[in-house]
């Protein structure tokens, strides 16, 4: 079957650096997505990644270990305005390569 | 960039009358669009599969005859909720798929959902 595991919540102080943890189980790996999603809005795109390896953008970067079935987000020099829900998704080569989700961390930063 | 539009942002109608729901790609052209539903504080839920030119792809337990889906063009599909009754009271959000370099990568975006309200 396909699963995806993150954690449920996570706090971390503005300033600091917070690693987001994402595992997953599916067949035909064909690349992980993050999305960062704050309340009552939609999710926007942070990063894709589908080879193994680090993918910086800015403050944001996200890795990726096919092998391991493991994927990270690390959010750098934290914002407030970086809490919001994180949602990692899976995609797969077949099945319409719609995207399997999790259930989202939804991270807090407090000053 | 890649920016996809929605349209209304927020709707308010009374049961039992139809709501289209427009979902445009505004700089890239996509064959395939999503749409999805959300409930406060609970996770994205696919609904359809919107391929351009063809029928939609339905998830289990979404009823078809309910949730109208047309894609008949490269940017835009549609989302009409027909006959609509207050438990359809939704976040609806629509993504896009967006081609990523050569080698059959993709992108997905979201575009800024519409707030469905039925009296």
């Amino acid at each position: 079957g396909q699963n995806i595991d993150q954690p449920t919540e996570m706090t971390a102080t503005e300033g600091a650096i917070v690693q987001i943890n994402c595992t997953y189980q599916t067949s035909g790996f064909n690349g992980l997505f993050w999305y960062q999603q704050h309340a009552g809005e939609a999710p926007t795109f942070l990063s894709y990644n589908v080879l193994d390896g680090l993918e910086e953008k800015g403050r944001f970067s996200s890795f990726l270990s096919r092998s391991k079935g493991y994927s990270y987000l690390l959010l750098k020099e934290l914002q407030m305005k970086d809490s919001a829900s994180y949602l990692c998704a899976v995609t797969n080569a077949g099945n319409n390569r719609k995207l399997i989700w999790g259930l989202g961390t939804s991270l807090a930063v407090n000053p | 960039g890649a920016v996809v539009s929605q349209h209304p942002s927020w709707v308010i109608c009374k049961s039992g009358t139809s709501v289209k729901i427009e979902c445009r790609s505004l700089d890239f052209q996509a064959t395939t669009m999503f749409w999805y539903r959300q409930f406060p504080k609970q996770s994205l839920m696919l609904m359809a599969t919107s391929n351009e030119g063809s029928k939609a792809t339905y998830e289990q337990g979404v009823e078809k005859d309910k949730f109208l889906i047309n894609h008949a063009s490269l940017t835009l599909s549609t989302l009409t909720v027909t006959s609509a009754h207050p438990e359809d009271s939704s976040f609806y959000i629509c993504s896009a798929r967006k081609q990523a370099g050569t080698n059959g990568a993709y992108e997905q975006y979201f575009g800024p959902g519409t707030r469905l309200t039925v009296t």
